[in-house]
């Protein structure tokens, strides 16, 4: 258990479908970062969020949308997905600005968009 | 191109052998991580090794940075089969880049 809390653990959906992924963390930090991780390949910065503002855009397509109401808890609002969006959705937490950056990782959602 | 690349992409060991893995990277860090994934988990964090440090110990794990070399290598020390895993490097450049690389594959056969 990392601190960090990621719902729902599997998510099937259609490509008409539009749905949340939640995230989590009641570690006190103050950055949260989506992840997208597909097969052989590194992980992607997706977004990144800092005291509630997003700071990082890493060119993800708009059918992904972010949203982070409070430094606890991010969302990832999913709509019109298409089938090279399967991947596992991985949430992390830090608290940059401490000297040591290491990032508190969720379990991850295994989105498969049909 | 990415900024962290593990090297081997695979690592096959029996038990009780030790496990060395490679990271390299292009640009100047303040700190270098080593995290752990479990197949199909979010990742654990291992180790962290700052700029200014050449190396560090955590139990069985022994983590080098040249930063010279823009270079790292996780070394695990008699390795079990609970240690089988896809082990990532990720360098900490500022602001809020933590950047991944692919990922080794370990598999310690029992």
């Amino acid at each position: 258990e990392t601190g960090v809390t990621q719902t729902p653990r599997h998510l099937v959906m259609g490509m008409t479908n539009k749905k949340s992924l939640k995230c989590e963390q009641h570690l006190g930090h103050n950055a949260m970062y989506w992840y997208k991780q597909s097969a052989k390949k590194p992980l992607e910065l997706m977004f990144v969020y800092s005291l509630e503002e997003r700071v990082e855009n890493n060119s993800v397509p708009s059918r992904f949308s972010p949203e982070c109401p409070n430094s606890s808890h991010l969302f990832l609002h999913l709509h019109t997905l298409q089938p090279e969006d399967s991947a596992l959705y991985l949430c992390a937490s830090s608290h940059p600005g401490t000297g040591d950056t290491e990032a508190f990782f969720g379990q991850g959602t295994r989105l498969t968009v049909v | 191109s990415q900024q962290g690349e593990e090297d081997p992409q695979a690592l096959s060991i029996q038990e009780g052998e030790n496990a060395t893995m490679n990271c390299s990277y292009k640009t100047s860090i303040n700190n270098l991580q080593w995290y752990r994934q479990n197949s199909g988990r979010g990742l654990v964090h291992l180790i962290l090794i700052r700029s200014n440090e050449r190396e560090k110990h955590s139990g069985r794990l022994r983590v080098t940075l040249d930063t010279s070399k823009k270079s790292s290598s996780l070394l695990i020390t008699a390795s079990r089969a609970a240690d089988t895993a896809s082990y990532f490097c990720a360098t900490d450049t500022g602001g809020f880049k933590t950047i991944f690389g692919a990922g080794t594959r370990l598999f310690v056969k029992a």
